[in-house]
């Protein structure tokens, strides 16, 4: 299975800027999604196919890589944002997950 | 809108069959996939498996022994069963919606706690 590693957790302020990375441990070309998942609630799509922006999503969210680097960044970073963040992978079977970066805020 | 809902017990006794209930709504199980994602308390999200829209089935190998999906296109719902439940089978069931590969809609999930 493809393993996709992310730091455990970040800390940072409002106002900064934050990148979070997924490392794919076997390439996924650009089949990299995230999501942004709360306590108690469902994920919610970020990013799909490594730089889209999901519809509703702030601009603040972007996504780039492409291979087995990926990165989610958030600038600039805002209190809601206080939440786990996931990346996922499409390309190889079966669909795998990161075991998350808990964000939370200064 | 589309919208996804989980039913479920709450409970099943360890060695048991769980089973659980995704009623969808807002799209046609005919034209996108629907597929199972868990989630033990306070972990990470595992993917289980998938119907697909033209009604074939895939499924995680790690559950592929024990684990069946079903849907019923006419009640717009896709079913999960898994037989010979274990204390680590504890977690939040969500099913979810595709459009491509990603998942862009969420149910709110059913958690099922395994008991001994």
């Amino acid at each position: 299975d493809t393993v996709l590693t992310q730091s455990p957790a970040l800390a940072v302020s409002p106002g900064e800027r934050v990148s979070i990375s997924c490392r794919a441990s076997e390439g996924v070309n650009s089949y990299m999604h995230w999501y942004q998942q709360k306590p108690g609630q469902q994920p919610k799509l970020l990013i799909y196919k490594a730089s889209n922006l999901a519809s509703g999503v702030p601009a603040r969210f972007s996504g780039s890589g492409s291979g087995t680097d990926f990165t989610l960044t958030i600038d600039p970073v805002e209190a809601d944002d206080t939440a786990t963040y996931f990346c996922q992978q499409s390309w190889n079977d079966p669909y795998t997950f990161g075991a998350g970066t808990k964000l939370e805020l200064k | 809108q589309v919208q996804l809902k989980e039913t479920g017990p709450d409970l099943v006794q360890l060695t048991q069959t769980l089973s659980i209930t995704c009623t969808v709504s807002g799209f046609s199980l005919t034209t996108y996939n629907v597929h199972w994602v868990r989630q033990p308390p306070g972990k990470g999200l595992e993917w289980m498996g998938a119907m697909w829209n033209g009604g074939g089935t895939d499924y995680n190998s790690a559950f592929k022994s024990r684990l069946s999906i079903s849907r019923d296109t006419s009640k717009s719902q896709v079913f999960l069963k898994m037989n010979s439940l274990q204390t680590d089978d504890t977690a939040k069931y969500f099913c979810a919606r595709t459009t491509g590969d990603w998942f862009a809609y969420w149910g709110q999930g059913t958690l099922v706690t395994v008991s001994s």
